[in-house]
């Protein structure tokens, strides 16, 4: 089966970085992907990484370390409206598995 | 604009009623997933549909059931409603595929369904 693992809060102050982390043990590994949600809102897709290394989109940006089945979340430039919780999921193994396993989120709170 | 709609954002059901909750996707995706979520649970698969009358079980089926007659459409059905199945419940789409669009799922805006 698969297991995520994240922090369960994160407080950081505005303006400043913040790194969300995941670890995963999974049977199989096809990538890693992040979304957010906003309080009674509904997640939306972030990133997504397949290889080791960062990708960066913005003001956010993603790593994978597969070797170490950890990635994390780096939130640069931190804006109040950036306080909302995020998930890490990964993609079931097997051919035609389309579905995702999330972890159980970090809740971010950004304070002025 | 993609879209991912349901039919009820709140919904307030008995104990042993038969519960329909629906979904609707605009984006001619062949994957749909029901999920519920709990606090401190994060999102858990209950169904999910990789094709027209094609469905597959998550984590937690027990106690629901799920229909798709038509690509769109993916219902999620609780036969005879409980206390414990008072949650938030999310349906998502996604497009097959191995690349990364296959990871990215579209959410609905969700249905939050109390049991009493």
């Amino acid at each position: 089966g698969q297991s995520l693992e994240q922090p369960s809060e994160v407080t950081a102050v505005e303006g400043a970085i913040v790194q969300i982390n995941c670890t995963y043990q999974t049977s199989g590994f096809y990538g890693l992907s992040w979304y957010q949600q906003h309080d009674g809102g509904a997640p939306t897709f972030l990133s997504y990484n397949a290889l080791d290394g960062l990708e960066e989109t913005g003001r956010f940006s993603s790593f994978l370390s597969r070797s170490d089945s950890y990635g994390y979340l780096l939130l640069q430039e931190l804006q109040m409206k950036d306080s909302a919780s995020y998930f890490c999921a990964v993609r079931n193994s097997g051919a035609g598995s389309y579905q995702l396993t999330f972890g159980k989120g970090t809740k971010l709170s950004v304070i002025p | 604009d993609v879209k991912v709609t349901q039919s009820s954002r709140y919904l307030v059901k008995r104990t042993g009623e038969k519960v329909f909750l629906e979904c609707v996707q605009d984006m001619d995706h062949e994957n749909m997933f029901w999920y519920r979520q709990d606090p401190g649970l994060g999102l858990r698969l209950i169904y999910f549909s990789y094709d027209v009358k094609m469905k597959e079980k998550g984590d937690i089926p027990e106690g629901y059931s799920v229909s798709r007659e038509k690509k769109e459409r993916f219902s999620l059905i609780l036969e005879s409603a409980s206390t414990n199945q008072t949650s938030m419940y999310l349906c998502a789409s996604s497009r097959p595929g191995s690349d990364w669009s296959s990871y990215e799922q579209y959410f609905g805006p969700g249905t939050r369904l109390t049991v009493t």
